[in-house]
C-alpha cells in the first residue's frame, strides 16, 4: 500500500493546456509538499501545506496553483502549460515541520509539454 | 541555505562496504544531517539522519565528525539495488527561512558493480 501516491504517472500534453496532478497520502501526516525535478536532475521545493494551509510558495509562477481539499490530498493544477514546465513532479508528506522527521515522497509524475 | 559538498560519483563492487562522504563546513548547531537516496525513476527515499552522535539503522550507518563539519554515510555491504543518487542534506525546521525545505544538491551517483 503506497504511502504517497500520485496520478497520473505520465502525462504528455500540448503547450497552452491546463492540467492537474493529484496526490494522496495515507500516512495521516499534516504536512505535504510539491517538489520539481528538472532535466538537470535538480530537485527543488515548490510548495508546502500544513493542515490545508499554504506555508511555502517558493517563487513559483502563479500558473501553478496547489489545492488541498483535506489533509490527505494536495493537488497541483498548472494553467497555460509551457515547454519549460516539462519535468518530474514529486509529492511528499511529513509529520509536521520537525527537523528530525522523515519526508516521504511519491513516485513522481512525468510531465512532458510538446 | 546551509550547503553540502559531495563527490559527483563513486563506485563500489557488490557486497563491499561503501563510504559516501559529505562536507558541511557551515553547519549550524541546530542543523540535522539527513541522507536521502533516489533510485532510477523513483522518488527520493529517506536513508538516515542524525544530529551529533553516530546513528545506525537497517539501511546504513551515519558517522558524524566531532566538529560536525563532515559526515559519512556507510553502506556496510553494497548491493545492486543500492545504485542510486545519494543526497546529503542539512535541515533546521526551527529556522523560519528554511522551514520545511529540503535543499537537494547534485548528490553522489553510486554505481555498484556485480
Amino acid at each position: 500500500d503506497t504511502a504517497v501516491s500520485q496520478t497520473p504517472k505520465y502525462l504528455v500534453t500540448q503547450m497552452g493546456n491546463d492540467k492537474s496532478i493529484k496526490c494522496e497520502q495515507n500516512l495521516g501526516h499534516d504536512t505535504m509538499y510539491w517538489y520539481k525535478q528538472d532535466s538537470k536532475k535538480f530537485l527543488k521545493i515548490m510548495f508546502s501545506y500544513n493542515n490545508k494551509e499554504l506555508i511555502i510558495n517558493e517563487t513559483v509562477p502563479n500558473r501553478f496553483s496547489p489545492k488541498s481539499p483535506d489533509k490527505a490530498h494536495l493537488n497541483l493544477h498548472i494553467n497555460s502549460l509551457e515547454l519549460g514546465d516539462s519535468a518530474v513532479y514529486f509529492c511528499a508528506a511529513q509529520d509536521g515541520f520537525i527537523s528530525g522527521n522523515t519526508i516521504y515522497f511519491g513516485e513522481g509524475s512525468w510531465l512532458t509539454v510538446v | 541555505d546551509a550547503k553540502t559538498t559531495q563527490p559527483n560519483s563513486m563506485e563500489s563492487n557488490e557486497e563491499e562496504p561503501v563510504h559516501l562522504p559529505c562536507n558541511h563546513s557551515t553547519i549550524s548547531g541546530t542543523d540535522y544531517i539527513h541522507w536521502y537516496r533516489q533510485l532510477p525513476s523513483q522518488g527520493p527515499e529517506y536513508v538516515i539522519h542524525g544530529l551529533t552522535s553516530n546513528v545506525n539503522n537497517r539501511m546504513a550507518s551515519l558517522a558524524i565528525a566531532e566538529d560536525r563539519k563532515s559526515s559519512t554515510l556507510i553502506l556496510h555491504r553494497a548491493t545492486l539495488r543500492d545504485a542510486a543518487v545519494y543526497y546529503c542534506i542539512l535541515r533546521d525546521d526551527n529556522r523560519g527561512s528554511t522551514l520545511g525545505r529540503l535543499y537537494f544538491g547534485r548528490g553522489t551517483q553510486l554505481t555498484v558493480w556485480p
